[in-house]
């Protein structure tokens, strides 16, 4: 299995609601990244767990708040976000978080948008 | 500040001629460079990944280089095709501690049949 799933794949919330999005890895990876992807822009890193421990939190908003209840799941909870943070949300993992293996294997994403 | 660049936003070739795609960076000490491709809609998927003290990679249609002092790398498409069109970025990731994975700004290739 060399596939990080990703639900929900859609996935509309007003401003005033609670969600969460959700990854999961099988791969037996040890690291773990959220990204957010605006049109026509890269991917922007937000946090990375490495050995289910957060390890770099990008300066993201506290709206964001994710959490690694173990190696394979990454959650990511929504809470009182603003328009503007409508964008594709893509989770990643690596086999390391340093040396050679550490190419990232990505989800298909969550588009998100908030009304 | 740390910047990637990649050519141009857009790069339109004709089917059976080669892509060459460019990601400079400026501010950076990679270890590692890494190549994607990303289809819309889709998340990036790993291309190639060059270090720091290799000049040039292959695979099958692909091949990168890596210029540390010119902080620049070149990836080629050889005789591409309509299925080749997509977006393709680098990204970086520094040695030492961190384990950041940084991208660059993307160019999106078109071929044409």
């Amino acid at each position: 299995d060399t596939e990080v799933t990703q639900t929900p794949k859609h996935l509309v919330m007003g401003m005033t609601n609670k969600k969460s999005l959700k990854c999961e890895q099988h791969m037996g990876h040890r690291a773990m990244y959220w990204y957010k992807q605006k049109a026509k822009k890269p991917p922007e890193l937000m946090f990375v767990y490495s050995y289910e421990k957060l390890s770099i939190n990008e300066s993201v908003p506290s709206r964001f708040s994710p959490e690694c209840p173990n190696s394979s799941l990454l959650n990511l909870h929504l809470h009182a976000l603003q328009p503007e943070d409508s964008a594709l949300y893509l989770c990643a993992s690596s086999p390391s978080d340093r040396g050679e293996n550490t190419e990232a294997f990505f989800g298909q994403g969550t588009r998100l948008t908030v009304v | 500040s740390q910047k990637i660049e990649q050519n141009s936003e857009a790069l339109n070739i004709q089917e059976g001629k080669t892509a060459t795609l460019t990601c400079n960076y400026t501010n950076y000490s990679p270890a590692y460079l890494q190549w994607y491709r990303q289809d819309p809609g889709r998340g990036p998927v790993f291309l190639l990944l060059i270090r720091e003290n290799e000049k040039e990679k292959r695979k099958e249609r692909l091949k990168v280089t890596f210029d540390t002092t010119l902080k620049q790398s070149l990836f080629h498409i050889t005789a591409s095709q309509p299925a080749d069109s997509a977006t393709y970025l680098c990204a970086l990731r520094r040695s030492g501690a961190t384990n950041k994975l940084i991208f660059g700004t993307g160019t999106l290739l078109a071929v044409q049949p």
